[in-house]
């Protein structure tokens, strides 16, 4: 069954240090991976997706991930982290047949992000 | 572009009730898809809506139901709620096709059962 883990509930870091977030993921084939941020009180923002490729995928806001199929791993990072970067980010693995796109989530990374 | 929208709000209702979300998607999309987000957890699938019929659901009771109308705005219904239905309940719109489109989300509508 296709499934994702985000192994850390809270990060904490400081204004200008770099983040990764983690996740893996379990899939039977080549998945369609995806990095959400949330926001309180808003809704999901897509901040970048692999599909097939160079394994090194750019976002918004400055974010990049990593697709490892050795590891079966997505990890989100940031070279220097803004204040505004605070919320909740969710992994999401794309089963993808049929025509088909629902996402199946991890549990989330919740940040905070020191002054 | 309004982007998708979704009504109401919040919501409180008591158990046993039955309870009506609503959700317009992106301008020019024709897919809606309906998770359900507990407290502290990720979004959970319901269902999919596309073209006016549910071609795709999640591991939900069938109290969990929906609807999309000829305007591809899509409706939730909950039937005999229970307290474990609480959530935060988002709707997602996207392009239908053969290839991948991104689904893009509402604001979500949480919905506090007593």
């Amino acid at each position: 069954a296709q499934s994702v883990t985000q192994p850390d509930i809270h990060i904490t870091v400081s204004e200008g240090a770099s983040l990764e977030l983690r996740c893996n993921y379990s899939y039977g084939a080549t998945p369609y991976l995806f990095w959400y941020v949330q926001s309180p009180g808003q809704g999901l923002q897509l901040l970048l997706k692999y599909f097939s490729g160079d394994t090194l995928v750019q976002g918004i806001k400055g974010f990049e991930a990593e697709f490892k199929r050795s590891q079966s791993s997505f990890n989100l990072r940031k070279p220097s982290v803004h204040w505004s970067d605070a919320a909740e980010y969710f992994c999401a693995v794309g089963p993808f047949s049929g025509g088909y796109n629902k996402l199946i989530f991890g549990a989330g990374t919740r940040l905070a992000v020191h002054p | 572009d309004a982007g998708v929208t979704q009504s109401p709000t919040h919501l409180i209702k008591t158990r046993g009730q039955q309870v009506t979300l609503r959700c317009s998607p992106k301008s020019g999309h024709d897919t809606v898809s309906w998770y359900q987000q507990a407290l502290g957890q990720g979004p959970q699938f319901i269902f999919q809506y596309y073209e006016e019929e549910e071609r795709q659901r999640g591991n939900f009771p069938d109290r969990f139901s929906g609807h999309q109308f000829p305007n591809y705005s899509s409706e939730l219904n909950v039937n005999a709620l229970l307290l474990g239905d609480s959530a935060l309940y988002l709707c997602a719109s996207s392009l239908g096709g053969i290839s991948y489109n991104e689904q893009f989300f509402g604001p979500g509508t949480r919905l506090t059962v007593l």
